[in-house]
């Protein structure tokens, strides 16, 4: 079973930052916060990871709590391309299969 | 970043018949990689993990012999669905592997109608 809860959907304004929740009370220290969206019939892509410290690049930040329990996913700028299925999960990076909850349906809207 | 390549990207077929689905690791050599499958508006379910040179291993509830996996080189995995029928209409998806400081890589996806 998947250890995250999402909301099941969201809105945002384009143009605006698009905040993504996600808690995971039960993550284990070695385990990383992974992110992925999955834009309509196509695979999911790869976002962004972390484990306790707060991380960018150049589609997105995550922002962990200190106790590593929440984490939220910042699209700092949302467009209508960024219209998708974001989904969080946690992990080890030891390798292996990723295991999908039901993630959250952002919708950004003109 | 590495690439993973899959093939067709949608296929309609007739009850009853088997359809084989490819994914491939275009730049990278993958000895593990993973097929998912989804149904309309739900997340993706895992179905098996295929190993290179070796048996896959099945989801429970997923019934090998209906969906055979091969995996003869490191750069290609296959997907059968044997027989297949209407039920098995969905999307499926092939990944590689979750490395150290690497993130998994995701297939476009198969669309399968059966009809």
């Amino acid at each position: 079973d998947a250890k995250t809860t999402q909301p099941t959907s969201m809105d945002c304004a384009e143009g605006r930052a698009a905040n993504l929740p996600c808690n995971h009370s039960t993550i284990s220290g070695n385990e990383y916060v992974y992110w992925y969206r999955q834009i309509h019939s196509q695979g999911p892509q790869y976002i962004i990871h972390g484990l306790k410290n707060n991380e960018t690049n150049e589609m997105a930040s995550l922002i962990i709590t200190e106790d590593r329990k929440s984490s939220t996913l910042i699209l700092p700028h949302a467009t209508l391309r960024d219209t998708a299925v974001y989904y969080c999960i946690v992990k080890d990076n030891q390798g292996g299969k990723l295991i999908f909850g039901q993630g959250t349906e952002l919708s950004v809207k003109p | 970043g590495a690439v993973v390549s899959q093939h067709p990207s949608w296929v309609i077929c007739k009850s009853g018949t088997s359809v084989k689905i490819e994914c491939r690791s275009l730049d990278f050599q993958a000895t593990t990689m993973f097929w998912y499958r989804q149904f309309p508006k739900q997340s993706l379910m895992l179905m098996a993990t295929s190993n290179e040179g070796s048996k896959a291993t099945y989801e429970q509830g997923v019934e090998k012999d209906k969906f055979l996996i091969n995996h003869a080189s490191l750069t290609l995995s296959t997907l059968t669905v044997t027989s297949a029928h209407p039920e098995d209409s969905s999307f499926y998806i092939c990944s590689d592997l979750l490395g150290l400081n690497t993130e998994a890589f995701f297939g476009q996806g198969t669309r399968l109608t059966v009809v």
